[in-house]
């Protein structure tokens, strides 16, 4: 068991421009879920998939935002034309279904900060 | 909406003290309170779940309590330590696979 991982540990870039973070859940999990968490603040749900399959996708979140997971493994969240406020850590969350059902385990977050 | 409060923000105790953490939620349709614990700079690590069945669960030090019909649960630390220091957050969701939503996080600093 290697852990949930994310890449970038960190992300700086100029208000405007596009970011691009990967999550690679643990092995054997078929579901994966993105939230933010700012500054004091607990992490807010953004939107998770089971397999390919987007299941819910947060109210609160913009069109600029877009996540995939085409393969059922790692799973990709755009932000496009960053605006300041997107400013906080993404955190990417892996767990399974079923009878050995598991708890979300938590990668180590993407830090972006928008110039 | 979906809505989870937890109390106190801050929290300050000496070691050896015990520590508690309350929350309450909004949605009937939970099931699952997970709690998670945030060192600085690290991710959430889940510390102790409860699942809506069962009214207690303890593992060595630390403890949760559910109240499903006044909709409240409690982490319950005993013995705290230094090492206890970090945010910690309560959750819940309907199933442990489902999303969770989170509670704004409590301090503890347990002073030697």
């Amino acid at each position: 068991d290697t852990g949930v991982s994310q890449d970038p540990r960190h992300k700086i870039t100029k208000r405007g421009q596009n970011v691009t973070f990967r999550c690679d859940p643990i092995s054997e999990h078929n579901r994966l879920y993105w939230y933010r968490q700012t500054l004091g603040q607990g992490p807010e749900f953004l939107t998770y998939f089971q397999n390919e399959a987007q299941l819910e996708k947060s109210r609160l979140l913009s069109d600029r935002f877009s996540a995939e997971r085409p393969k059922g493994s790692f799973s990709t969240l755009e932000i496009q034309r960053t605006e300041q406020g997107d400013s906080a850590m993404y955190l990417c969350a892996s767990s399974s279904t079923g009878a050995g059902d598991q708890p979300q385990h938590f990668g180590d977050g993407t830090r972006l900060s928008i110039l | 909406g979906e809505n989870v409060e937890q109390h106190p923000s801050t929290l300050s105790v000496q070691e050896g003290d015990s520590a508690v953490i309350k929350c309450t939620y909004s949605d009937s349709a939970s099931n699952y309170f997970p709690w998670y614990k945030q060192e600085l700079g690290k991710r959430p690590q889940l510390i102790i779940d409860i699942r809506s069945n069962v009214g207690e669960k303890k593992d060595q030090r630390i403890a949760v309590t559910l109240n499903k019909t006044a909709k409240h649960f409690s982490l319950h630390i005993t013995e705290t330590q230094p090492e206890d220091s970090a945010v910690y957050f309560c959750a819940a969701g309907e199933t442990s696979y489902d999303k969770v939503i989170f509670g704004p996080g409590t301090s503890l600093s347990v002073i030697p």
